[in-house]
């Protein structure tokens, strides 16, 4: 991996149910990975900020893991509802600079 | 609390015209970015401010785009003779340092006709 990849790029999900989707990342040099949630008419908004191996971050009904030995994240939504309706972005930065590269971005959409 | 903002929120701007673009940040952060985001990519780096110092500019992507931060808070995004490529959403980020998340503005949509 030589950039910064999600999957997939969208879906859509019935309320109530649970979704997860995945950040794909150089895992040389690592240094850190971001998650933001970008509503429409918003600003992005940061979930997390992960920089260890094995890292798992909780925030209500959403988790994350992060495994940087193969350069992988995952994000976790539990029973969704529709205000997780958003795009969501992961950003990855190396040593030595603070320059974070993003993805770009699973556009997820809740059924009511 | 005030957040990163950024102005104009909308600019419409004829082929060959210079346009500038500002960002206020979250005061006391020291670290502040710009990403332009054209229509169905993510956010691409333009270039970073460490204070007043500009560390990393490598995604500015002509000469024709430049940016200045003078005393270490606001910054512009200038861009010269604006070409139709240049049409995007610029967002500007602050953070405090290396391990905190970055706080977006809500951009500035650009269309160049």
């Amino acid at each position: 991996i030589l950039n910064v990849e999600q999957s997939p790029q969208s879906l859509h999900v019935q309320e109530g149910d649970s979704t997860n989707f995945t950040c794909s990342f150089p895992s040389s040099n690592f240094y850190a990975l971001h998650w933001y949630r970008w509503e429409t008419a918003k600003s992005p908004e940061a979930l997390f900020v992960m920089t260890l191996n094995g890292d798992e971050k909780k925030k209500g009904r959403i988790s994350a893991t992060l495994n940087t030995k193969e350069g992988y994240s995952y994000l976790y939504i539990k029973g969704s509802q529709p205000e997780d309706s958003a795009t969501y972005l992961c950003a990855w930065s190396n040593f030595g600079n603070e320059k974070l590269t993003f993805g770009t971005g699973t556009r997820l959409t809740i059924i009511p | 609390g005030a957040g990163v903002s950024q102005s104009p929120r909308y600019k419409v701007a004829k082929r060959g015209q210079d346009v500038a673009l500002r960002c206020d940040p979250i005061s006391g952060h020291v670290s502040l970015f710009w990403y332009q985001q054209a229509l169905g990519q993510g956010p691409e780096f333009l270039t970073y401010f460490q204070n007043e110092a500009q560390l990393d500019k490598s995604g500015l992507p002509s000469d024709r785009f430049f940016a200045e931060r003078p005393e270490g808070s606001v910054s512009t995004l200038k861009i010269q003779r604006t070409q139709q490529e240049d049409s995007a959403v610029y967002l500007c980020a602050s953070r405090t340092g290396y391990n905190s998340p970055l706080h977006f503005g809500n951009g500035t949509r650009l269309t160049v006709t």
